[in-house]
């Protein structure tokens, strides 16, 4: 299986600051269609879990605009270009290519 | 607007079973591939199991093979997961949800909590 490694696992922000999260797959997570599955969620406390990007760098419609996902091959950031009360609770990276599809362990924003 | 509610959680003994469904509302129900992805109490998220459209491929993780089967109605527009053989770590808030590859908006349930306890 894929293994997904996040960090940090506890990230403390500032509110108006950028935070960044990154996640290392342990396979190539580039698919035989030449894509690239690689997605970002947010789950806040109490909820379900919410696609924010999807295929490394696009970002879901109802995700605001300041995060943005980079990366390539086994490695990816997730970014949040200014931290918002809103956005505190678990993020996750998840690989989409490689069956079982698989999670990384979690990053927890938390403010500062 | 999309909706998907899950039913069917509860508590059960080792070795039991429990059979979950997901209602789908407000999306062409047929045309997705649909998901069981669950979390254990205060720890991360795991893909449990995958339908195609019409039932004809489903994928398992390994710890849940052979003891839970994926099935889907789309005529009721539902999805199912039926849970054998069940474990003490199979305790967890079990989430249908539609997950695209694509642009498609994805859309979870609130969730259904299974615990398994003696």
């Amino acid at each position: 299986d894929v293994v997904m490694t996040q960090s940090p696992l506890s990230l403390p922000v500032t509110l108006g600051q950028p935070a960044s999260i990154s996640c290392k797959s342990s396979q190539s997570l580039v698919h035989s269609d030449g894509n690239t599955y690689l997605n970002w969620f947010q789950q806040r406390p109490g909820q379900s879990p919410r696609r924010l990007i999807y295929k490394v760098s696009d970002r879901d419609s109802g995700a605001p605009d300041r995060f943005s996902g980079s990366g390539s091959g086994t490695d990816f950031t997730l970014k949040i270009s200014g931290v918002e009360a809103g956005d505190i609770g678990v993020y996750y990276c998840m690989q989409f290519t490689h069956w079982p599809y698989t999670f990384g362990q979690g990053t927890k924003v938390e403010i500062k | 607007e999309e909706q998907l509610v899950e039913s069917g959680g509860g508590l059960v003994q080792p070795g039991g079973s429990l059979r979950l469904s997901c209602t789908a509302s407000g999306f062409t129900f047929s045309t997705y591939w649909m998901s069981w992805v669950r979390q254990a109490p205060g720890k991360g998220l795991e893909w449990v199991a995958n339908m195609n459209q019409d039932g004809s491929e489903k994928y398992y993780v390994d710890s849940v093979k052979g003891r839970f089967t994926v099935s889907r109605d789309n005529a009721k527009n539902s999805l199912y997961l039926q849970m054998n053989s069940l474990r003490a770590e199979d305790t967890a808030v079990y989430y249908c949800a539609r997950v695209c590859r694509s642009s498609c908006p994805d859309s979870w349930g609130q969730g259904a909590l299974v615990t398994v306890s003696s």
